[in-house]
């Protein structure tokens, strides 16, 4: 079954870091990118950059440089989603997700929820 | 970046009806386009890729059309279970894009 699985919410407090992970199965993990995607609290989706399993290499979209890393552990075919020095406007649920392009395959995890409160 | 302006933001429609949202593109992206449904809790699920193929297992009464700046999402008879927020999302430029969402409810 094609699938990617995140890890469980969090609750951090402002200046904490958070990783979040996202589990691949049932494809070759190194075909496709992995792209991460935000959605505030009743905001709309909003992309956040991407990362070639093959290479490593990270391309991140405005806003979302210096506190946010993406990373790869392509022996367990997972990736992963770090931020530091957390704010609250940091609250959201955070995907995965695997968006082939001019073709079928499409798939999201089913979302992490960042909470981010004194 | 290329801006997705989505219209209309919101909808109210009832069980039959048809329904179109629209997605323009501050400059042209050929037909790279797709269109997503969310529901609330729930992660997208892509419903059209490539502006107007269908993805596997969704209802034929989606349906995508449109090429360059201008597209179009139809639902041609609308379902209860198609009460969602949709959104179009363009890859032909770096970097990907969303439109501000469309939020279709019950009249």
């Amino acid at each position: 079954q094609v699938q990617l699985v995140q890890s469980g919410s969090e609750l951090k407090k402002p200046g904490a870091s958070v990783k979040v992970s996202c589990k691949a199965s049932g494809y070759t993990f190194t075909t496709y990118a992995m792209n991460w995607v935000r959605q505030a609290p009743g905001q709309g989706l909003e992309w956040m950059g991407w990362i070639n399993t093959n290479t490593g290499n990270p391309a991140f979209a405005q806003g979302f440089t210096g506190r946010f890393v993406f990373s790869l552990d392509t022996s367990v075919s997972t990736a992963y989603l770090q931020i530091s020095s957390l704010k609250a406007d940091d609250t959201a649920v955070y995907y995965c997700a695997v968006i082939g392009l001019a073709e079928p395959f499409d798939i999201w995890g089913q979302g992490t929820m960042v909470t981010v409160s004194s | 970046d290329i801006q997705m302006t989505q219209s209309p933001s919101s909808l109210s429609a009832s069980v039959g009806d048809r329904v179109t949202i629209t997605c323009r593109a501050s400059q042209g992206i050929r037909n790279d386009l797709g269109w997503y449904q969310q529901k609330p809790g729930k992660a997208p699920k892509r419903l059209i890729y490539a502006a107007s193929s269908l993805q596997s297992g969704v209802p034929s009464r989606f349906s995508g059309s449109g090429s360059g700046t201008e597209f179009t999402l139809t639902i041609s008879s609308l379902q209860p279970e198609d009460f969602a927020t949709y959104y179009c999302l363009q890859h032909n430029s770096y970097p990907p894009t969303f439109g501000g969402g469309t939020k279709v409810e019950i009249k």
